[in-house]
């Protein structure tokens, strides 16, 4: 059975800052990756969508790898402004169904 | 964005009553999601539709129902509410050939 974890739960730096957010699966055979945000009280917004067959996606300042070989993913945001600040969840699809994984709770300090 | 919208926003009910949930895409999206989400889970699907009154269950079905009558709506049910169905509720619809999933605002479900 698929399982998706992100590790930490919570993180806080300050502005500026360039991070890098980690999502780990334990299943390799995935068809893709995708990275959402959630603000307070809505909804979730696709951010990056990565491919099997692809290494990276890049958006703006944010750039997502994959690595399936080692069940990884991370999505790396540079120079980090408190509009950043939201819950990133990481999700994997497998057998046909997104596998979410419990999400980081971002905070970036002014 | 896509244009979907889940009615309602809010609902408070109790043990017991049953409880409909309404969803509403307007990019005729041939896929659409019901998920819920709880503190310290990602979220978890409950039914998903992969056309007009083609259904089929998620990962936690149990004491959930659906329908989709129209391309537009998707409807998830509670016939019987528990406490333990007190959640936050999300809908989500995809275009047919891809897979980025577009969502609606959540509807928080308290069940007293």
């Amino acid at each position: 059975k698929q399982e998706v974890t992100q590790i930490p739960a919570a993180l806080s730096v300050p502005e500026g800052e360039n991070l890098v957010l980690n999502c780990s699966f334990t299943d390799s055979a995935i068809y893709n990756l995708q990275w959402f945000r959630q603000d307070p009280g809505k909804g979730l917004t696709s951010l990056l969508l990565i491919q099997s067959s692809q290494r990276e996606q890049t958006s703006g300042r944010l750039n997502a790898s994959l690595d399936k070989s080692s069940g990884r993913s991370t999505l790396y945001i540079a120079a980090s402004q408190p509009g950043d600040s939201a819950t990133y969840l990481c999700a994997v699809k497998s057998n046909y169904q997104l596998i979410w994984g419990a999400g980081t709770k971002l905070i970036i300090k002014p | 964005d896509a244009g979907i919208t889940q009615s309602p926003r809010h609902k408070v009910t109790e043990t017991g009553t049953p409880v409909t949930l309404r969803c509403h895409q307007t990019e005729n999206h041939r896929y659409m999601y019901w998920y819920r989400q709880d503190p310290g889970h990602g979220l978890r699907l409950i039914h998903y539709s992969y056309g007009v009154k083609d259904t089929d269950k998620g990962e936690v079905s149990d004491g959930y129902s659906v329908s989709r009558s129209k391309t537009e709506d998707f409807l998830l049910t509670l016939e019987s509410a528990t406490s333990s169905q007190t959640s936050v509720y999300f809908c989500a619809s995809v275009r047919g050939g891809t897979d980025t999933q577009y969502f609606g605002p959540g509807t928080r479900l308290t069940v007293l």
